[in-house]
């Protein structure tokens, strides 16, 4: 079954500053890979994926995330960090179980930005 | 192009008794998934649906079931409500076979 590691439940960071969450993952094929943000009391919104194509991906809001399989790593930064990115980050992997494909997430980590 | 909508957005039940969650599709999307995210967890997969039948289980008892009507949309349904079972629930639709699923905004749950 497929994992996912999510390197720090709370990151806090200043406004400006560069914002690095961490996400490692195991699969035993190539994986596709997601990750979601979640604001207060709110469903997930679609950030970014990889789906075996180019292994730097660029998402909404200005985030990326780089897949690295000799690390089994997809970590999602920003360049400079905005109040409007306090939230909380999901990353995903995709398992296939039967046909259907189920989404295995990670425990979460909340973002802070300080003004 | 309509999102994933969810009914009720909070609710409130005592142990024991049942409750019925219900979920509309982003339109044009017939596979549904329903996750249970816990406070402070991540979503955990509960079940997908499609062409109106389970297609694809987590690791959660029979109290929770499913079903998916014929214009996709699709209820979860969960009976003998534990306190445990207070959580987020998040209903996701795609195309089946798609690698994206999008989430509605979610029903909170309080088992009293």
């Amino acid at each position: 079954a497929q994992s996912v590691t999510q390197l720090g439940s709370h990151v806090s960071v200043s406004e400006g500053a560069l914002v690095l969450l961490r996400c490692n993952y195991s699969s035993s094929v190539p994986p596709y890979l997601f990750w979601y943000v979640q604001y207060p009391n709110q469903g997930l919104q679609l950030l970014l994926k990889y789906t075996s194509a180019a292994t730097l991906v660029k998402g909404i809001n200005g985030f990326e995330a780089e897949f690295k399989k000799s690390e089994t790593s997809f970590h999602l930064t920003k360049p400079s960090a905005h109040m409007s990115d306090a939230a909380e980050y999901f990353c995903a992997v995709s398992e296939s179980q039967g046909g259907s494909e189920k989404l295995v997430f990670g425990k979460g980590t909340k973002l802070t930005v300080n003004p | 192009e309509t999102g994933v909508t969810q009914s009720p957005t909070h609710l409130i039940k005592t142990r024991g008794q049942q409750v019925t969650l219900r979920c509309s599709s982003q339109s044009g999307h017939n596979t549904v998934s329903w996750y249970q995210q816990a406070l402070g967890q991540g979503p955990q997969f509960i079940f997908q649906y499609y062409r109106e039948e389970e297609n694809g289980r987590g690791n959660f008892p029979p109290r929770f079931s499913g079903l998916q009507f014929p214009n996709y949309s699709s209820e979860l349904n969960v009976n003998a409500l534990e306190l445990d079972d207070s959580a987020l629930y998040l209903c996701a639709s795609s195309y089946w076979g798609a690698d994206t699923q999008y989430f509605g905004p979610g029903t909170r749950l309080t088992v009293l």
